[in-house]
């Protein structure tokens, strides 16, 4: 079945640690997003990319960064400069019709 | 400023009753527009859309919304809610290539049995 995953499922960080999200998506999809979700506030965006080897910062880039080495791969590293990282992040990919489908989600939580 | 407003942010119905979540949006030309649903803990869901044409558009587990530019409104509408209808609804709106999609805060819908 095609779709996107997203490991862990869950994720705890310490103070002062940089923590990997894996995205992984077989829909043969050029543009990949990532997201992030706070209670009350929707989705905000953190970083997209529209091709391999090129990414743009979205609106809260800030203390994250991320790659994009093979087409079917966009993961997303929390680094120690988030000061704020719990969340619920979810990563989404874009069709050719310009619709959004997204991952099941990664919660991190900073101990 | 560019916005998607979702007015409700908690909705209450009853099992079979009928259901309107209400979306407007604050945009220069008129969007790509999206309903999304989220379980707990899970990824977004897609259950409609709308690009161009009707304004009435069909999506899927019954919903229907309609557009209307005048209003610049996308209200998602179902006839008879079920129980697994529980969830947060999510309006979005996006451009040609949707890098600049935006998402409303969302409407969290509970179902009273």
């Amino acid at each position: 079945d095609g779709g996107i995953t997203q490991s862990p499922k869950y994720l705890f960080r310490k103070e002062g640690q940089n923590v990997t999200l894996s995205c992984e998506q077989n829909l043969n999809h050029d543009a990949m997003y990532w997201y992030r979700q706070d209670p009350g506030q929707g989705l905000r965006l953190i970083y997209y990319s529209q091709i391999v080897n090129d990414f743009q910062k979205g609106d809260i880039a800030e203390g994250y960064s991320v790659s994009r080495e093979k087409k079917e791969s966009f993961p997303l590293t929390v680094t120690s400069a988030q000061k704020n990282p719990t969340a619920f992040y979810l990563c989404a990919s874009n069709d050719r019709a310009d619709t959004q489908y997204f991952g099941p989600g990664t919660r991190l939580t900073v101990l | 400023a560019q916005s998607v407003t979702q007015p409700d942010i908690h909705i209450t119905v009853s099992e079979g009753a009928s259901l309107e979540l209400r979306c407007n949006y604050s945009y220069g030309a008129t969007p790509y527009l999206f309903w999304y649903v989220q379980s707990p803990g899970q990824g977004l869901q897609l259950l409609l859309k709308y690009f161009s044409g009707d304004t009435l558009v069909q999506g899927i587990k019954g919903f229907e919304a309609e557009f209307k530019r005048s209003q610049s409104s996308f209200n998602l509408r179902k006839p008879s809610v079920h129980w697994s209808d529980a969830a947060e609804y999510f309006c979005a709106v996006g451009f040609y290539n949707n890098n600049d999609m935006r998402f409303g805060a969302g409407t969290r819908l509970t179902v009273k049995p």
